[in-house]
């Protein structure tokens, strides 16, 4: 299993402006994954980050919008950028141990 | 493309109850189908994880099954607790390059004690 942190666990934010969004895994994983859950939506993948190399986004998300770092096997952050209230979502980081997914707690994020 | 539905979106019953979660996928080509539970302000739970070539999971009161060739599973709950309220999510992991799990909306369990 792996045991994941996310920070802020939610966040109010004004349009036009940026929030970072920080997750650390107990263990080393070769991937982390960001995904969004719209409010009544399913839970949707932004992109994949790999430690060395730039995130992998998945159609409709762009790395303008959504960048993401990797600096290490056990971290990761997501961006926001120039928010609109469409923005106001659930992030959560994802990690695969073996072949089981699991998350971390979310942030909940509301633009106003 | 792979869609995932959850049928019900949501249900209500008694405690001590045996109940069923249904999900279906569109595309037999998954690698794995796993259930999550979602509480409220919460991140997901993972419950159970089947995978392709596997029939069924069970962890407790809980058992999940899986027929690819039909595109569906289902999750039983045994006995169901007010505890198990929450929302039931389904995930299927999608063959290729970006080993990703596609989600079904969900179906929000309410125990009543």
């Amino acid at each position: 299993s792996a045991v994941i942190s996310q920070k802020p666990s939610r966040d109010i934010c004004q349009r036009g402006t940026s929030l970072t969004i920080q997750c650390q895994v107990d263990s080393q994983v070769t991937m982390m994954f960001w995904y969004r859950q719209q409010p009544g939506q399913s839970l949707t993948l932004i992109a994949t980050a790999n430690q060395g190399s730039e995130a992998t986004y998945e159609s409709g998300f762009v790395i303008d919008k959504f960048p993401i770092s990797r600096p290490n096997l056990t971290f990761s952050t997501l961006t926001v950028s120039n928010m609109s209230p469409e923005d106001s979502s659930i992030y959560l980081c994802s990690v695969r141990t073996g072949v089981e997914a699991f998350f971390g707690q979310g942030t909940r994020l509301t633009v106003v | 493309k792979q869609e995932v539905t959850q049928i019900p979106a949501a249900l209500s019953v008694p405690e001590g109850e045996n109940l069923v979660l249904n999900c279906s996928f569109t595309d037999s080509a998954i690698y794995n189908l796993q259930w999550f539970r979602q509480d409220p302000g919460k991140g997901l739970t993972s419950l159970l994880l089947i995978q392709s070539s596997q029939r069924e999971q069970t962890s407790g009161r809980l058992n999940a099954s899986l027929d690819k060739s039909s595109g569906r599973s289902t999750l039983y709950i045994a006995a169901s607790q007010p505890g198990d309220s929450a929302t039931y999510l389904c995930a299927v992991g999608v063959k290729g390059g970006s080993e990703k799990l596609v989600f079904g909306k969900g179906t929000k369990l309410t125990v009543n004690p």
